[in-house]
């Protein structure tokens, strides 16, 4: 199954809120990546956190990796219409296959729908 | 810039039909990753390559061919179709392993519906 689960599925908003998706997993996580991606596009890579506790900002963006290295945070302030999409945090590969194995494992995505 | 360029766009497949969906990348990259997306269950791994030549299963292999006979393309084969393979496939690459913590460039996608 999924290493990551993200909360929520959607998140309504009007325009100029803010907004938070959150990303948990059971297991330590050796890095996380964020991406995004618009109504009938593709994933489009955001960041990637790899330090415990790291804090990476861009522009109205934050992101935030657990002390624990096991959970993970996007916070979008004054939201606007240009950051509709679904957001999508990724660790390494999950169980079974782990190991050497390569790829993402992807949360199922918070949908944030701007309301003007 | 191309990038990653996925074809086709569109298609629709009877049951038990063949196809190949065709990746090519021009940025050099070693690694090379098909992911299909379902309404509600995120992006899940089909199979991916390390480089040319190889090929392993990732999360949701079943029912699905790979080849890497060329460093830029990838393909993705469906023998017989079925019905539980509609959904949106997503092809990537990677410069280095995600695991070596990089980013994956994704192309623009192929819908498939299987009747």
């Amino acid at each position: 199954g999924q290493q990551v689960m993200q909360i929520p599925q959607y998140q309504h908003v009007q325009e100029g809120e803010d907004f938070t998706t959150y990303c948990n997993s059971s297991t330590t996580l050796s890095n996380i990546q964020w991406y995004k991606q618009r109504p009938g596009g593709h994933p489009v890579f955001l960041i990637q956190l790899v330090k415990s506790g790291e804090v990476k900002k861009q522009k109205r963006l934050t992101f935030q990796f657990g002390e624990a290295k096991k959970n993970s945070s996007l916070h979008i302030t004054a939201t606007q219409t240009t950051d509709v999409g679904t957001y999508f945090c990724a660790g390494p590969p999950a169980w079974p296959l782990g190991g050497g194995a390569d790829g993402l494992t992807f949360g199922k995505g918070t949908h944030l729908i701007i309301q003007p | 810039n191309a990038g990653v360029t996925q074809t086709p766009k569109f298609r629709v497949l009877k049951t038990g039909q063949s196809m190949t969906l065709l990746c090519a990348q021009d940025m050099n990259h070693e690694y090379m990753y098909w992911y299909r997306q379902d309404p509600g269950m995120g992006l899940r791994l089909i199979h991916y390559s390390v480089g040319e030549g190889t090929t392993a299963k990732g999360e949701v292999p079943d029912g699905y061919n790979v080849s890497r006979l060329k460093k830029q393309n990838f393909l993705l084969g469906l023998e017989s179709a079925a019905p539980s393979q509609t959904s949106v496939y997503f092809c990537a690459s990677s410069y280095r392993g995600n695991r070596m913590n990089t980013e994956a460039f994704f192309g623009q996608g192929t819908r498939l519906t299987v009747v």
